[in-house]
């Protein structure tokens, strides 16, 4: 809803511009990256994923960029459109395939796009 | 439809009236979790359940209860619920192991407590 994007930093872009979303993770163990989409009042989307063994992945109109050296993770979104406006977390995943699957969510970034 | 289902969505509830946000999937997920969502502290996991019978402690635990006696649902279960728990509240499934990690949430619980 609506109060998931307070208090988030918050990236403006043009319609038809690309847009780039930066994520820094915590834990130089993780081996497995996810991008998540938000929309207003509803749950978490799955985007885009990455293993620690790629520094690149493209989807459609989505790349992820993997820095491992300097833990930093960003999405990139190309020909921005009104309907990528929401908030984008990026996650970690610390026990890939393991007992836990854990994920640990970043607190996201609000993407608005203007027409 | 692969969905997972929350209800309720919204719910406002006095101090220390216990309540149960259900959950539910039909996907054959073994893997469902729940989540809270807090402005400026993003997704903390509360709990989690590997498959039927199985739950353990994520990150928040305090305050809630789950059980997972079917492997569709997993519930999530506020004995006495206080204002600090006031949140939006998502329950997430997936395969235990597979190619990708994807959850699917749903479409959130919007609880108040006053």
């Amino acid at each position: 809803g609506e109060s998931v994007g307070l208090h988030l930093p918050t990236l403006s872009v043009q319609e038809g511009d690309n847009s780039i979303i930066n994520c820094a993770y915590s834990n130089s163990a993780s081996d497995y990256f996810i991008w998540y989409k938000q929309e207003s009042g509803k749950g978490p989307q799955f985007i885009i994923d990455i293993r620690s063994n790629m520094d690149k992945r493209q989807g459609q109109r989505v790349t992820v960029l993997l820095n491992k050296t300097v833990k930093h993770l960003s999405l990139q979104i190309a020909a921005t459109q009104p309907g990528d406006s929401a908030v984008y977390f990026c996650a970690e995943n610390w026990d890939y395939g393991g007992a836990t699957n854990k994920l640990i969510f970043g607190t996201g970034t609000l993407l608005a796009v203007q027409p | 439809e692969a969905q997972v289902t929350q209800n309720p969505r919204y719910l406002i509830t006095v101090t220390g009236k216990k309540l149960t946000v259900t959950c539910s999937q039909n996907m054959n997920h073994e893997y469902m979790s729940w989540y809270r969502q807090d402005p400026g502290l993003g997704l903390r996991q509360i709990y989690y359940s590997m498959n039927v019978e199985v739950t353990d402690k994520g990150d928040v635990p305090e305050g809630y209860k789950v059980s997972r006696k079917e492997k569709r649902n997993f519930p999530l279960i506020l004995e006495s619920p206080s204002p600090n728990q006031t949140s939006l509240y998502f329950c997430a499934s997936s395969f235990r192991r597979q190619n990708t990690g994807e959850l699917f949430f749903g479409e959130g619980s919007r609880l108040t407590v006053l």
